[in-house]
């Protein structure tokens, strides 16, 4: 069984550009969560997401910040006009249902650099 | 805002020691604590998830306990290895189970 998946590795943008970032849950999972580790800092909750809804986004930037979850494809966090402090690790994970007690099982996250 | 702290930053010890780190978090609106493993440009890789205080959990030569009404938690790794070296995360979950606060993890290097 994959682990999560997350694409691109590593992702260079100049400042203004636009990133998309992918995530492909576990087989199974249809739980996603995004989470942001800013230099020197811990992994920061952004936004947790069912398929086809968005159930808490209370970590997430509110301008140029999106996420989605299709019902067919990958989970996607789009930045839009990134800024330098854009640049972190973007991590995601998944799990197949939300209960009471739910391991969060990570992928290895796309390092954005903003220039 | 849960607030999580980890200590010590990192460790060095030699092989066959065994070692143990600490994850500190608010005792109150607790619901549960997450410990990952963590190498570099791999994924973090689950290990413990525990909620009620007084819980242990073993998985091999690492194990971990919680004490929930002093808000705190620890991981020991008997004999260590190596392979052990990793970054060692622990993530609280305050008032819901999905959305954690990690701490910024124990960097532990067990040298041959």
């Amino acid at each position: 069984n994959a682990g999560v998946m997350q694409n691109p590795r590593h992702l260079v943008r100049r400042r203004g550009q636009e990133a998309r970032l992918r995530c492909s849950p576990m087989k199974g999972h249809s739980h996603v969560y995004w989470y942001r580790q800013l230099p020197e800092e811990g992994l920061k909750f952004m936004v947790y997401l069912q398929k086809e809804n968005i159930i808490d986004e209370s970590g997430m930037p509110k301008e140029r910040f999106s996420a989605e979850f299709p019902k067919e494809g990958p989970s996607i966090l789009r930045i839009q006009q990134v800024v330098r402090g854009d640049s972190a690790a973007y991590f995601c994970a998944s799990s197949p249902r939300l209960a009471d007690i739910e391991t969060q099982y990570f992928g290895p996250g796309t390092r954005l650099l903003v220039l | 805002i849960l607030n999580v702290e980890q200590s010590p930053q990192s460790l060095h010890v030699q092989e066959g020691d065994s070692t143990n780190f600490t994850c500190s978090f608010p005792s109150s609106n607790f619901y549960a604590l997450h410990w990952y493993r963590w190498e570099t440009a791999k994924s973090p890789e689950a290990l413990f998830v525990m909620t009620l205080n007084g819980d242990e959990k073993k998985k091999g030569r690492i194990s971990a306990t919680l004490n929930t009404k002093e808000g705190y938690s620890y991981l020991y790794i008997k004999g260590s290895q190596p392979e052990d070296s990793a970054t060692y995360l622990c993530a609280a979950g305050g008032g819901s189970n999905y959305k954690l606060t990690f701490g910024k993890g124990t960097l532990l290097t067990v040298n041959p």
